[in-house]
């Protein structure tokens, strides 16, 4: 069984630019989350999916970031202006379905802001 | 809101001698609690999880953990550590509801000399 896959899996990019990672589930897992991992920090969850909807978002920064997960299957996640401090490892996680599931992780996408 | 501390930023280890590794977590209910690992340029794989029923849980690699209810406790232990075993370890803690949304701590760098 194939794993979440995730790219790229570097980018350096200058503050102000825009950047966006992909995310392509485990097949069949309807429930797809997006995590930022600061140097020193556990996961933080940005945003959750169901299908194509979204569950949860409260710790998106939304005037900079946004995600969409259309057709229920792979994701996108954009940061436009980045800053400084967006400097992390955006970690996707898939699962069976949105409750007590375990989370499958990709390796995550690790971006320098510079 | 619910917590997770890790008290043990970095824990350095003899290969072949024991490992526990603390966690504590804050929160109202009886949680969903998790352990992952994360080795370098990987994404974060489950070692073990407890949901109910017994206190005592195994999980892979030769690893297992003890919830303890009146000392918040779920300490992740291994009775003789491996070389491979090097890498960060994260408690998490997932909150029933409406979104099972994970939180985790801030992690435990293990070190393992030979």
């Amino acid at each position: 069984e194939a794993g979440v896959a995730q790219s790229p899996r570097y980018k350096i990019i200058e503050k102000r630019q825009s950047v966006a990672f992909w995310c392509n589930p485990i097949s069949g897992h309807a429930t797809l989350y997006w995590y930022q991992q600061i140097l020193g920090q556990g996961p933080k969850l940005l945003i959750q999916f169901q299908n194509n909807g979204v569950v949860d978002d409260s710790q998106l920064p939304k005037d900079r970031f946004s995600a969409e997960r259309l057709k229920g299957v792979d994701s996108t996640l954009k940061i436009q202006p980045a800053k400084l401090e967006d400097s992390a490892v955006y970690l996707c996680a898939s699962s069976s379905g949105q409750g007590v599931y375990e989370q499958y992780f990709g390796p995550g996408t690790r971006l320098t802001v510079t | 809101a619910q917590s997770v501390t890790q008290p043990d930023i970095h824990i350095t280890v003899s290969e072949g001698a024991s490992l526990e590794l603390r966690c504590n977590y804050s929160y109202g209910a009886t949680p969903y609690l998790f352990w992952y690992v994360q080795s370098p340029g990987q994404g974060l794989q489950l070692l073990l999880k407890y949901f109910s029923g017994d206190t005592l849980v195994q999980g892979i690699k030769g690893f297992e953990a003890e919830f303890k209810r009146s000392q918040s406790s779920f300490n992740l232990r291994k009775p003789s550590v491996h070389w491979s075993d090097a890498a960060e370890y994260f408690c998490a803690v997932m909150r029933g509801g409406s979104n099972y949304k994970l939180t985790f701590g801030k992690g435990t760098l293990l070190t393992v000399n030979p």
